[in-house]
């Protein structure tokens, strides 16, 4: 079975550029999750989607960050314009349910660097 | 609201030598715990669970003893091999939180053979 799948890995950009990072779930998953994690730091959440809909998106600086999913499957997150604070790994996740079990999937990141 | 403090890293051993990486929680209602470990290039990836008080968790030979009177979740390896070099993050979720794991800062923990 295919884990969570993102990209790009690795992504260098200007600050004021846009970026974009994609994200594929596990066949199957209804939930899916944007985790940001700082240097040293826990992944913080960013925004949940439950199917195709976003809840728990308070955390989602919406000025300038923005996500979908549509169709319920695959999510882009988009950051623009980017800034230097920005510069972070990306994480996606997915879950089959938000039951009780509390397993998150990741995928490997994506790593933003905003010079 | 949900936090987790863990004890501050890099946690060096030996080979062969015991592990503990404290964890401990606040956390509104029950919460389940969780550890996860992140391997060098990998995501994170559940390593164990317990879900009520008094539940130990175990996986790999990592075990976890969910404490309530002292919200605590240690992890625990009797004797670490170099493989186990990884970044641990524990975690919690409660119903509240519409079980949506909250982490701690991760501990890495480094073996040297």
């Amino acid at each position: 079975e295919a884990g969570v799948v993102q990209s790009p890995r690795y992504k260098i950009i200007e600050k004021k550029q846009p970026v974009a990072f994609w994200c594929n779930p596990i066949s199957g998953h209804n939930t899916l999750y944007w985790y940001l994690q700082n240097l040293g730091q826990g992944p913080e959440l960013l925004i949940r989607y439950e199917n195709e809909e976003a809840v728990d998106d308070s955390q989602l600086p919406k000025d300038r960050f923005s996500a979908e999913r549509l169709k319920g499957v695959d999510s882009t997150l988009k950051i623009q314009p980017a800034e230097l604070g920005d510069s972070a790994v990306y994480l996606c996740a997915s879950s089959l349910n938000r039951g009780f079990s509390g397993e998150l999937f990741f995928g490997e990141g994506s790593r933003l660097t905003v010079l | 609201g949900n936090s987790v403090t863990q004890m501050e890293g890099p946690v060096t051993l030996s080979e062969e030598a015991f592990l503990t990486i404290n964890c401990t929680y606040t956390a509104t209602g029950y919460p389940s715990l969780f550890w996860y470990v992140q391997y060098p290039g990998e995501g994170l990836q559940l390593l164990l669970k317990a879900t009520k008080a008094d539940d130990k968790g175990s996986n790999k030979g990592f075990e976890a003893t969910y404490r309530k009177e002292t919200t605590s979740f240690h992890l625990e390896k009797g004797s670490v091999q170099v493989s186990d070099s990884a970044v641990y993050f524990c975690a919690l979720a409660t119903s509240g939180g519409s079980y949506i794991p909250t982490f701690g800062r991760g501990t890495s923990l480094i073996v040297h053979p």
